[in-house]
């Protein structure tokens, strides 16, 4: 069965450094991949979808790759700030579902 | 302003209890979604539609039912079969449903509703 998987390690990095999350997954061939933020006790918000045409795709400080070979995705945000603390998913459409299937997410800690 | 309203954002439920959590939206989106979300775990779907009058079980639809009589309108009930309720739920809804190739809609989230045992 397909699998996500997102370190379940908190990222804490400097203000100003860029962070990069990491998105893998297996036994699947998505035509999509999308990133979400979710802050605590919120519902998630829509970053950025890349498709698997698209080998990288950017909004302002945003950056998403996709690698279809190595089935991993790579958010990155450059200049990060202490704001861009959250959670942050990634989640790919199902196969033989017509839902989403998302990861447990990456926690971002940005020190001032 | 467009969005997905869900209520009550705190739920307390007793055993023995049928609770039902509401979801609105009011964005004219076809598809709407259930999840679970249990401490440092990402969401688990539990029930999804993609149209009015038709509904699909998740992953762990077992305890939970669902209704699509109107389009804005998704309730999710918690029934006294699931023995571990207590968990933060979110709705969510696109224009149109995940799997499709070609698809390039987001979902929109609610803010939750934290549901505990008394």
């Amino acid at each position: 069965s397909q699998k996500i998987e997102q370190n379940s390690e908190a990222l804490n990095i400097q203000e100003g450094k860029t962070a990069t999350l990491t998105c893998n997954y297996t036994n699947y061939s998505p035509a999509y991949l999308q990133w979400y933020r979710q802050d605590p006790g919120r519902g998630p918000v829509f970053l950025l979808l890349i498709r698997e045409n698209e080998k990288e795709k950017r909004k302002e400080r945003l950056k998403v790759t996709f690698d279809t070979t190595l089935k991993q995705s790579l958010f990155h945000i450059t200049a990060s700030q202490p704001a861009d603390s959250a959670t942050y998913l990634c989640a790919l459409p199902d196969t033989g579902r017509r839902a989403l299937t998302f990861g447990s997410g990456t926690r971002l800690q940005v020190q001032p | 302003d467009g969005g997905i309203t869900q209520s009550p954002k705190y739920l307390f439920r007793k055993e023995g209890q049928n609770v039902t959590l509401s979801c609105e939206q009011n964005l004219n989106h076809d598809a709407m979604y259930w999840y679970r979300q249990d401490p440092g775990q990402g969401l688990r779907l539990i029930y999804y539609s993609q149209i009015v009058n038709d509904f699909q079980k998740g992953d762990i639809a077992e305890g939970y039912s669902v209704s699509r009589e109107k389009k804005e309108s998704f309730p999710l009930t918690v029934t006294s079969a699931q023995k571990n309720p207590t968990a933060f739920y979110l709705c969510a809804s696109s224009i149109d449903y995940a799997g499709q190739a070609n698809s390039n809609q987001p979902q929109h989230f609610g803010d939750g509703t934290r549901l505990s045992i008394l």
